[in-house]
């Protein structure tokens, strides 16, 4: 079984509308770390958000928020008022051990459009 | 902003050849990680270090072997390259509160 799943390969968003990037994902610990990058066109992984399992608040940066539903084991990518500049493929990304790398799922490819 | 770079940023080589890949980092941070990336599988771990000497298998680890002599560079061996790792390889460090940071990539091709 898939330990991250992302279900859109692909999404198209207008200009200055908020998007919602899903991502669910299967852990048998409970302790556990989410994550979420950003990789453009140039390639470079960009950290965008971290949530921890243990965290009672979405975790918020910027423009960017998770909406962590811990039950449903779902760590949705919240953009609000997206930029031509938000084009990119965005990664859901798991830490389950303390020393562990990232499990990753296979990516959304957004595109802003104006 | 933690310093890691990968060298090559670019290799061509040929089937049945050696290859090392480099990723160096310049904080001293113990855990180093080797990832490819693939279109439709996303970024797959290769093999992980946890301290000079000390590594460990990921989920896609045959045909790689790595080494960490130095804290500060861990490297990443295709003893003798194929057409199938053809890839973009990720470099990754864990920083502070289990952060990650990544390498700019090295990128691949196997003739």
């Amino acid at each position: 079984a898939q330990k991250i799943t992302q279900t859109q390969p692909g999404m198209f968003v207008q200009e200055k509308e908020a998007v919602t990037l899903d991502c669910t994902y299967d852990t048998s610990d409970q302790s556990y770390g989410l994550f979420w990058y950003k990789q453009p066109s140039s390639g470079e992984m960009i950290f965008l958000i971290y949530q921890g399992s243990y965290d009672e608040q979405n975790a918020t940066e910027g423009r960017y928020s998770l909406n962590f539903q811990k039950a449903r084991k779902s760590a949705n990518l919240v953009i609000s008022a997206s930029q031509l500049g938000d084009s990119a493929m965005y990664f859901c990304a798991m830490r389950e051990g303390h020393r562990d790398g990232l499990t990753f799922g296979k990516g959304t490819h957004l595109i802003i459009q104006p | 902003d933690a310093g890691i770079t990968q060298s090559p940023r670019h290799k061509v080589t040929e089937t049945g050849t050696p290859v090392t890949l480099r990723c160096h980092q310049t904080e001293n941070h113990r855990y180093m990680y080797w990832y490819r990336q693939d279109p439709g599988h996303g970024l797959r771990l290769i093999h992980y270090s946890y301290g000079v000497k000390d590594t460990d298998k990921g989920e896609v680890s045959d045909g790689y072997s790595v080494s960490r002599s130095k804290t500060e560079d861990f490297l990443l061996t295709l003893e003798s390259a194929t057409s199938s790792q053809t890839s973009v390889y990720f470099c990754a460090i864990m920083t502070a509160n289990y952060g990650y940071t990544f390498g700019s990539g090295t990128r691949l091709t196997v003739v």
